[in-house]
């Protein structure tokens, strides 16, 4: 089982529509991630939460909105999203983000976007 | 120039075949190496943390070698199980720490 829990897994929802993916952890770790991932290709970051503050934002669109609520749960708001969108988004999690042998990410299962 | 990079493969072997992969990367401060294994439409779980002595568990031997900047991974005895994209990670010191991805290995074991 893995210890970052996805919910939905899958999602299809229509350009017009608003929708959230949502993550939670329960290890303790301060830092958390949101990944894009297109079929054979790595994993491509979008945000990271430090200690519950947006630390990195990878220049993606507006469309794509993150929110860290505490430092168990990190959603990712969606909006008005484009059919290119479809893709499988990683919520990963690490002790923190701050020092490099501390950040072994741990990943959820992954929530599977489908837009229409 | 990518920072991370390694050979897309996909690499066929047959079972019980020894196999190798490398990677490469650009960054001199990088501080800390992972291999992670994603299987099909599953999410990356991390295989072996990579330590500057070389570290072993059970069939999986990985190697850091700082002057040539490259990590290698080695799997011995190949199993089916073992089919899966092998992605290697990068962290750098110095800047956000962020683990950086190479774009993976595909590996498939054959009977």
């Amino acid at each position: 089982d893995t210890e970052v829990t996805q919910t939905p897994k899958h999602l299809v929802m229509g350009m017009t529509n608003k929708k959230s993916l949502k993550c939670e952890q329960h290890m303790g770790h301060r830092a958390m991630y949101w990944y894009k991932q297109k079929a054979k290709k790595p994993p491509e970051l979008m945000f990271v939460y430090s200690y519950e503050k947006l630390s990195i934002n990878e220049s993606v669109p507006s469309r794509f909105s993150p929110e860290c609520p505490n430092s168990s749960l990190l959603n990712l708001h969606l909006h008005a999203l484009q059919p290119e969108d479809s893709a499988l988004y990683l919520c990963a999690s690490s002790q923190v983000a701050t020092t490099s042998g501390a950040n072994v990410l741990t990943f959820g299962a992954g929530s599977r976007l489908t837009v229409l | 120039r990518k920072e991370v990079e390694q050979d897309p493969g996909p690499f066929n072997v047959p079972e019980g075949a020894t196999v190798a992969f490398n990677c490469t990367y650009s960054n001199s401060a990088s501080q800390s190496f992972f291999w992670y294994r994603q299987d099909c439409r599953k999410e990356p779980k991390l295989l072996m943390s990579v330590y500057s002595s070389g570290n072993e568990d059970g069939r999986f031997t990985a190697q850091l070698n700082r002057a040539s900047q490259y990590i290698s991974l080695l799997i011995r005895d190949s199993k089916l199980s073992d089919s899966a994209t092998y992605l290697c990670v990068v962290v750098a010191s110095g800047g956000s720490y962020i683990p950086t991805f190479g774009r993976g290995t595909s590996l498939i074991v054959h009977p």
